[in-house]
This record gives C-alpha cells, sequence and structure tokens, in this order.
C-alpha cells in the first residue's frame, strides 16, 4: 500500500538542540502539508508545498521553523532552537494534483516530538 | 485559528446506538470533508462532500452540508466499539497564493461502549 512515511516517529530532545523531522510523500503527489497537533490548538496547518515550491507557511515560526522540500521524495521540516512549547506531534500528508477536486490526502503516521 | 469547530466536543454511546457530530465552518468553501483518527494514529480520510451537494452516503456514513448555514453533520449508523475515535471535519479553503489549501476543525472524540 502506498503511504506517507515519516521519521522519526518519536523523538525526545533538550531544548535549544535543532530538531529535523522527514517526510517522504506518496510516489506522484505533488502536494505537501506540514500539520501540528497539539491539545490546546488542534491541528493547524505550518506548510504546504505544490510541485516542491511552498505556497503557504503562514502557519509556521519564521524565526524557529523552517520547511524545505529539496527533492519531490523528501520534505523536511526543522525546528531550531527547540522549546517546550513546541512538543506536540506534526503530520505530513500528501495530495494528487487533484486532492482538492475530490480526491483525499494522506497522513503520515505523525512525528511525536517531546522537548524537554 | 479554526476553520471549523465541531460539536459535541465529546460524545459516548452505546454500541448500536446512531453518533451524530455537527461541524460549523466560517467562509465560503469549495468542498468539506470528514477525517477520523484514531488514539495515537494518523488522519484517514472518510468523506468529501462538495459545495453543490446537500447528503452524500458511504456505507454507515451519512454526511449533510447546508451551505446557507455554514454547517456540515456527521451520521455514524449502528455504531460499533471500532468506531471509537476522533472525527474532524475539514474545509478546503481558496489560497490566494494559487490552488487551495484544508485546514481542520476542533474534532469530536467518539466513545462507543460495549
Amino acid at each position: 500500500d502506498a503511504r506517507v512515511t515519516q521519521t522519526p516517529r518519536h523523538k525526545v530532545t533538550e531544548m535549544g538542540q535543532e530538531v529535523t523531522m522527514r517526510c517522504q510523500p506518496i510516489l506522484g503527489h505533488n502536494t505537501v502539508f506540514w500539520y501540528r497537533q497539539t491539545m490546546m490548538q488542534g491541528l493547524e496547518l505550518l506548510a504546504y508545498f505544490r510541485n516542491r515550491a511552498p505556497l503557504d507557511d503562514s502557519g509556521m515560526p519564521k524565526d524557529r521553523f523552517s520547511a524545505e522540500m529539496p527533492d519531490a521524495t523528501l520534505a523536511t521540516l526543522k525546528i531550531q532552537p527547540s522549546e517546550p512549547r513546541d512538543s506536540a506531534v506534526y503530520f505530513c500528508a500528501s495530495g494528487s494534483p487533484s486532492w482538492d477536486s475530490g480526491n483525499t490526502i494522506y497522513f503520515g503516521e505523525g512525528s511525536w516530538l517531546t522537548v524537554v | 485559528s479554526q476553520q471549523g469547530e465541531e460539536d459535541p466536543q465529546a460524545l459516548s454511546i452505546q454500541e448500536g446506538e446512531n453518533a451524530t457530530m455537527n461541524c460549523s465552518y466560517k467562509t465560503s468553501i469549495n468542498n468539506l470533508q470528514w477525517y477520523r483518527q484514531n488514539s495515537g494514529r494518523g488522519l484517514v480520510h472518510l468523506i468529501l462532500i462538495r459545495s453543490n451537494e446537500r447528503e452524500k452516503h458511504s456505507g454507515r456514513l451519512r454526511v449533510t452540508l447546508d451551505t446557507s448555514k455554514k454547517s456540515s453533520s456527521l451520521l455514524i449508523t449502528a455504531s460499533r466499539a471500532a468506531d471509537t475515535a476522533s472525527y474532524f471535519c475539514a474545509t478546503v479553503l481558496p489560497f490566494t497564493g494559487g490552488g487551495n489549501k484544508l485546514t481542520f476543525g476542533t474534532g469530536t472524540q467518539l466513545k462507543v461502549e460495549l
């Protein structure tokens, strides 16, 4: 089965450390989303790529977060330096070119980040 | 900020009963989707309803959409313990940068007890 793969699944890090989360979208999907999920804020859209170009990263704290797609098979979300308030589950999702016309987007299992 | 808000936040029912969850949203939409999330897992797409549709069915799921009230409902009939999960509505909104983006509501936690 095609699936979105995220690594790491779990990460515990100390405040101030750099954290990089990776996502392999489903082959052929040209749209990638990064979401953050917390109990307080729910699911927040952090970044949105189409054909590797960022369309929207307004939901992302710019001073410490960065998102890139070095190639079509890899999306990265980096936090530097990390803070305890960044503790959350980070989801990557990918969609086909027609995802918004009746097709779905597919989520990975998430990267569970704890910053202590 | 959340585009959609689900109601109720939590719902507990007995197996076999029907479960109804509601979603309200703020701005005009292209379509609305419902997702399910099992504890500790990613979200899984359930059903999509377009802005020109009023009702849609998929198995035990029934979704309605009222664009005049900016609301949607998800009905799960004959619920099973395996339906225990969080359910989210998501709206496809036009994005000024080109294309559309998907934003999620606050979710309803459904618990189906034996």
